[in-house]
């Protein structure tokens, strides 16, 4: 398929475990971008990438986050010595960037999720 | 601090009738909006976005409306199909990078 694609879909870890969360982005879109879900909320920016370069880490709860882009197609979110309140839905979305066209392109597309679940 | 706010968080419209969705935010710097769709289990779709340069955006059944002195937009579906219903989350990009979602509307189209 050509659309966005995360793995796992669920994911159960107990409280201090570290989880790894991959996002396979849109094939040629720039920018990548990670949210958190928690339930009943709406999408709350974690992380911005252009293609490789971390631009924007600013919504990242604590250190025990950090996300990768190496080669600015595949990302990685990892959660160090996770907390039960990291127990969400966790978003990942791509988009072709700024810039393109006749102007910004913000339309992002979404992958499915991962559900973080903290035990 | 929520700048973009969706104050309903649910709605029931039967068949054929208009869905009206509304968004408030708070940030006079946005000059975009967004509208996405979300069925459960899925990721978040794109369904129609706004410029604030407009006040008004149509397709097809889906009608986007901007009041800038307000600060409030809203989304009109007509008529209105069971298969709409999902949940709507209202979006805004700032002069970053940041996209801010509203929580989100769960609207019900009964048959």
């Amino acid at each position: 398929g050509a659309g966005v694609s995360q793995s796992p879909r669920y994911k159960v870890a107990k409280r201090g475990q570290d989880v790894a969360l991959r996002c396979d982005p849109i094939s040629g879109h720039v920018s990548l971008f990670w949210y958190q879900q928690a339930l009943g909320q709406g999408p709350e920016f974690l992380t911005y990438f252009q293609n490789e370069a971390q631009l924007d880490k600013s919504g990242l709860p604590s250190d025990r986050f950090f996300a990768e882009r190496p080669e600015g197609s595949v990302s990685t979110l990892k959660i160090q010595r996770t907390q039960q309140e990291d127990s969400a839905v966790y978003l990942c979305a791509s988009s072709l960037g700024w810039g393109f066209s006749s102007g910004p392109s913000y339309e992002q597309y979404f992958g499915p999720g991962t559900r973080l679940t903290v035990t | 601090d929520q700048q973009v706010k969706q104050n309903s968080p649910s709605l029931s419209v039967q068949e054929g009738r208009i869905s009206i969705l509304n968004c408030d935010y708070t940030n006079s710097m946005f000059d975009y909006f967004l509208w996405y769709k979300k069925y459960p289990a899925e990721g978040p779709t794109f369904l129609i976005s706004i410029s604030s340069i407009k006040d008004k955006n149509e397709d097809g059944r889906f009608t986007v409306f901007l009041n800038k002195s307000a600060k409030h937009l809203s989304l009109h579906i007509v008529p209105s199909q069971p298969g709409d219903s999902a949940v709507y989350f209202c979006a805004a990009p700032s002069t970053g990078n940041q996209f801010y979602f509203g929580t989100g509307t769960s609207l019900t189209v009964i048959p």
